[in-house]
């Protein structure tokens, strides 16, 4: 199957600083990816659609100036936790699928705000 | 709107013993279904998923899935559960139009000697 892959797997930062997610397609190429943010025990929560070369598409209650999503290739999308605090502290997955595809999910991010 | 039911928060099997994991869903049409599962700290590993035809699939590691659209429901099965079976399960449900998923709440399974 397809390969996702995301960066880094665990992230601990200060309260007030932005934190960088980075999430690739390996081995296909993704115009949409998908984040998606899952609570301690908890189900996953669609955050926003990355759209290559256009802006996200974000759901109802997500902040956009707080997480901010840059897809500026085929390949690659990014989620950035701005100005960052202990309640963005999340385990953060992200998916794409090939042409055609299922999603086919990374292996998640785990964002520990101090 | 759609939404996905697993009743079922916590599982606990023994070995060797058989399995089945609920699902409900609402949705408008007829639904994309799919089964992950997560091991803690992982990303999500796709077990089977349905989009038409025969309503029971067969997935990855032994396990199966019966489509019910009269029940709405796609609950998961497997005849004998290993120990290495135990993670958290994810029922989700997509649309044909789109790539959304609408996951489940979740069922962790726990798996005795």
């Amino acid at each position: 199957g397809a390969v996702v892959s995301q960066h880094p797997s665990w992230v601990i930062c200060k309260s007030g600083t932005s934190v960088k997610i980075e999430c690739r397609s390996l081995d296909f190429q993704a115009t949409t990816m998908f984040w998606y943010r899952q609570f301690p025990k908890q189900s996953l929560m669609l955050m926003a659609t990355s759209n290559e070369g256009s802006k996200a598409t974000y759901e109802q209650g997500v902040e956009k100036d707080k997480f901010l999503i840059n897809h500026a290739s085929l390949t690659l999308s990014t989620l950035t936790v701005t100005s960052a605090h202990p309640e963005d502290s999340s385990f953060y997955i992200c998916s794409a699928p090939p042409p055609g595809d299922i999603q086919y999910f990374g292996a998640g991010t785990r964002l520990s705000v101090l | 709107a759609q939404s996905v039911t697993q009743p079922d928060i916590h599982i606990t099997v023994s070995e060797g013993a058989s399995l089945e994991l609920r699902c409900n869903y609402s949705y408008g049409a007829t639904p994309y279904l799919f089964w992950y599962v997560q091991s803690p700290g992982q990303g999500l590993q796709l077990l089977l998923k349905y989009f038409s035809g025969d309503t029971l699939v067969q997935g990855i590691k032994g396990f199966e899935a019966e489509f019910k659209r009269s029940q709405s429901s796609f609950n998961l099965r497997k005849p004998s559960v290993h120990w290495s079976d135990a993670a958290e399960y994810f029922c989700a449900v997509g649309s044909p139009n789109t790539d959304k998923l609408i996951f489940g709440t979740g069922t962790r399974l726990q798996v005795f000697p």
